[in-house]
């Protein structure tokens, strides 16, 4: 089972919304609605920002939002801030004993 | 404060052992699902193992299965990785976390703990 499948870059200025793809399969993402999107600065801590497709942890800022479609899913970054450049991180369930999770291929997302 | 410490990362021979372990604290940890993520240098995230609350059941993917053993001490609060015949590609941090509870997804991150495996 493969990594899911992310753009390697994604950018925008101050006040843009992006939005990050995450393709699957119909064994993880297309099954399950178990996504999770994480953020991680450099030499920090992966930190949870959506889970469960469209699910934000108390204290994330409504400016991060998830969904899916069939086998993709994606993370919308809404009035996007300077703090928002950072790697993002996608991952699915897949209930399987030798994978029970896999990771998207991570973006970078820069603000220009 | 909920906190996940990891320690015991470091420099090991090719076909060497190694133990890395995480300590949490500010939750309960004996009915916490936990896990091990690791990141390579330069490349993206990775899950390596879980177990569950009660250290019952344990689950590897393939790249480690057979050299990489989890456990778990809920009286001491604590999760380990015993790691065998380490190879160049074990390189990585290595992240411990907990599954959130009635979800699939990681909600507690420790800040890693470097492994590198080289001659």
């Amino acid at each position: 089972q493969s990594a899911l499948t992310q753009p390697a870059s994604v950018s925008g200025s101050p006040g843009q919304s992006i939005s990050i793809s995450c393709t699957g399969t119909s064994s993880d993402v297309g099954r399950y609605n178990y996504v999770s999107w994480y953020q991680k600065h450099p030499g920090e801590a992966p930190k949870l920002i959506i889970y469960d497709v469209t699910n934000r942890p108390s204290g994330v800022s409504n400016r991060f939002s998830g969904s899916k479609s069939g086998n993709t899913a994606s993370l919308t970054i809404s009035g996007l801030q300077p703090e928002d450049e950072a790697d993002y991180y996608c991952s699915s369930f897949t209930g399987t004993t030798t994978l029970q999770y896999v990771f998207g291929t991570g973006t970078e997302v820069t603000v220009l | 404060e909920v906190q996940l410490l990891e320690s015991g990362g470091g420099l090991e021979q090719p076909g060497g052992s190694l133990r890395v372990s995480c300590a949490a604290s500010g939750f309960t940890f004996s009915s916490s699902a936990m896990h091990w993520v690791r990141q390579a240098p330069g490349k993206g995230l990775e899950w390596v193992s879980g177990v569950t609350y009660d250290g019952y059941d344990t689950y590897y993917a393939d790249s480690v299965k057979g050299r990489f053993t989890i456990s778990r001490d809920n009286s001491k609060n604590s999760l380990y990785l015993q790691m065998n015949s380490l190879r160049p590609e074990d390189t990585a941090t290595y992240y411990c976390a907990r599954r959130q509870p009635y979800s699939r997804t990681f909600d507690i991150w420790g800040q890693g703990t470097m492994v590198i495996v080289s001659s």
